[in-house]
């Protein structure tokens, strides 16, 4: 099956503070890529959609300023927390879609603001 | 109202049973719905997809869906202490046929505990 990356899998980092979280697909290419965002306990909530060589569509809610992402390539996209804070802090999960109908999810990553 | 919705559970079943996880949805539009099973710390899986009404099939694993009571379930036969996880319900308004299911509403998830 299809593959995506994410790098990295953890990370610590002090408030005030920017962190880049990439998200590859490594045996396909991937015209649409997700992110989300889950906390302890709940469920995944979509951040934003993003295709590439666009800009990225947010949900409701969602800061762009302060979460940005790019997708310049058809095998990367970045989600960059800007001035990130403590409240910032959750596991932040990428999706890819390419030729099929699936979204695979890459391994996520985890983000720890002090 | 939520838009997806499931009981958080925890659903507490013995190896070898039936584990029965339900999810219903508000939009009347959405077309295509999910199956994902979420271990602790790891990102979600697919089990299985279903878009008509009625039993799909794999394995020991059932998908069933009504559209006309906007219900979806997934049945567990013969369960294993390693089904033992989240079980997140998704929709999406996109149905197959395109290139891509778009995006997917979760549900909060089902935690399911499969004891020897």
């Amino acid at each position: 099956g299809a593959v995506v990356s994410q790098h990295p899998s953890r990370v610590i980092c002090k408030s005030g503070t920017s962190v880049k979280i990439e998200c590859r697909s490594l045996d396909f290419q991937a015209t649409t890529m997700f992110w989300y965002r889950q906390f302890p306990k709940q469920s995944l909530m979509l951040m934003a959609t993003s295709n590439e060589g666009s800009k990225a569509t947010y949900e409701q809610g969602v800061e762009k300023d302060k979460f940005l992402i790019n997708h310049a390539s058809l095998t990367l996209s970045t989600l960059t927390v800007t001035s990130a804070h403590p409240e910032d802090s959750s596991f932040y999960i990428c999706s890819a879609t390419g030729d099929t109908y699936e979204q695979y999810f890459g391994p996520g990553t985890r983000l720890t603001v002090t | 109202q939520k838009e997806v919705e499931q009981n958080s559970g925890p659903l507490s079943v013995p190896e070898g049973a039936i584990a029965s996880l339900n999810c219903t949805y508000s939009d009347r539009g959405s077309q295509s719905f999910f199956w994902y099973r979420q271990y602790s710390g790891k990102s979600p899986e697919l089990i299985m997809f279903i878009y008509s009404n009625g039993d799909k099939e794999d394995g020991r694993f059932t998908a069933q869906l009504n559209k006309a009571s906007q219900y979806v379930s997934l049945l567990i036969r013969d369960s294993q202490p390693s089904d033992s996880a989240t079980y997140l319900c998704a929709v999406s308004p996109m149905r197959a046929g395109g290139t891509s299911y778009g995006k997917l509403t979760f549900g909060q998830g089902t935690i399911l505990t499969v004891h020897p």
